[in-house]
């Protein structure tokens, strides 16, 4: 069962930030995030174990809170770099499977 | 320092024809996944294999799709009898573990069939 993403797409204002979050209804034992830029391939953000820790890329961080099945992607101050299509993918058994994605869209 | 490579980067094929996609994983990665992703859609996985080995492959069409990883040589996603539907990014991804490990994605082999 693939994770489900919120909201579909954000469009934000240079320096706003933004949230994405990422549920799954079976038990999540890690959490990964990636960036897809159009046209590219998936690039490897961060990935989250059980224990609730935090991690941070640049200005982007997550948490993740595995009794509620559920990871949320912090991105503060945000950068026209920072536009793309973020996904989140669950492992289970060596298989990943990826929520259908975020699309945000950064502009000046 | 070469990350995961795809083969070829373009293919175009009529209806009817095969399509083979081969995937280098990173060096020292046994573990290769394949993805399909359709213009602005997610990535849906296909199948996972160790060297070999089909650990799952319950997102692979039952019918035309295989997949390979043989003791040498790259990893091949093979369709047969393509169709216009089959058309599509195809993404690669290595990993050194199989629980935990981050994902390493290639360029992907977009296909065409026309």
């Amino acid at each position: 069962q693939q994770p489900v993403q919120s909201p579909q797409a954000v469009i934000l204002r240079e320096g706003e930030d933004a949230v994405i979050n990422c549920s799954s209804s079976k038990a999540l034992y890690s959490v990964h995030w990636y960036r897809q830029k159009h046209g590219e391939a998936p690039v490897f953000l961060m990935i989250l174990l059980k224990g609730g820790e935090q991690m941070r890329h640049e200005k982007i961080s997550a948490s993740f809170n595995e009794k509620k099945q559920q990871s949320s992607l912090y991105l503060t101050a945000s950068q026209l770099s920072y536009s793309g299509t973020y996904f989140c993918g669950t492992r289970d058994a060596g298989k990943s499977t990826f929520g259908d994605g975020t699309t945000l869209t950064v502009k000046p | 320092n070469a990350g995961v490579m795809q083969n070829p980067r373009h293919l175009v094929r009529r209806r009817g024809q095969e399509a083979r996609l081969r995937c280098s994983p990173m060096k020292g990665h046994s573990h290769v996944y394949w993805y399909r992703q359709l213009p602005e859609e997610g990535l849906k996985f296909m199948v996972y294999l160790q060297k070999e080995n089909i650990i799952d492959e319950s997102g692979m069409p039952k019918e035309r799709f295989s997949a390979e990883f043989p003791k040498e040589g790259p990893s091949i996603l093979r369709i047969q009898q393509v169709v216009r539907g089959d058309s599509a990014a195809y993404f690669c991804a290595s990993s050194l573990g199989s629980d935990t490990g981050e994902l390493f994605f290639g360029e992907g082999s977009r296909l065409t069939v026309l």
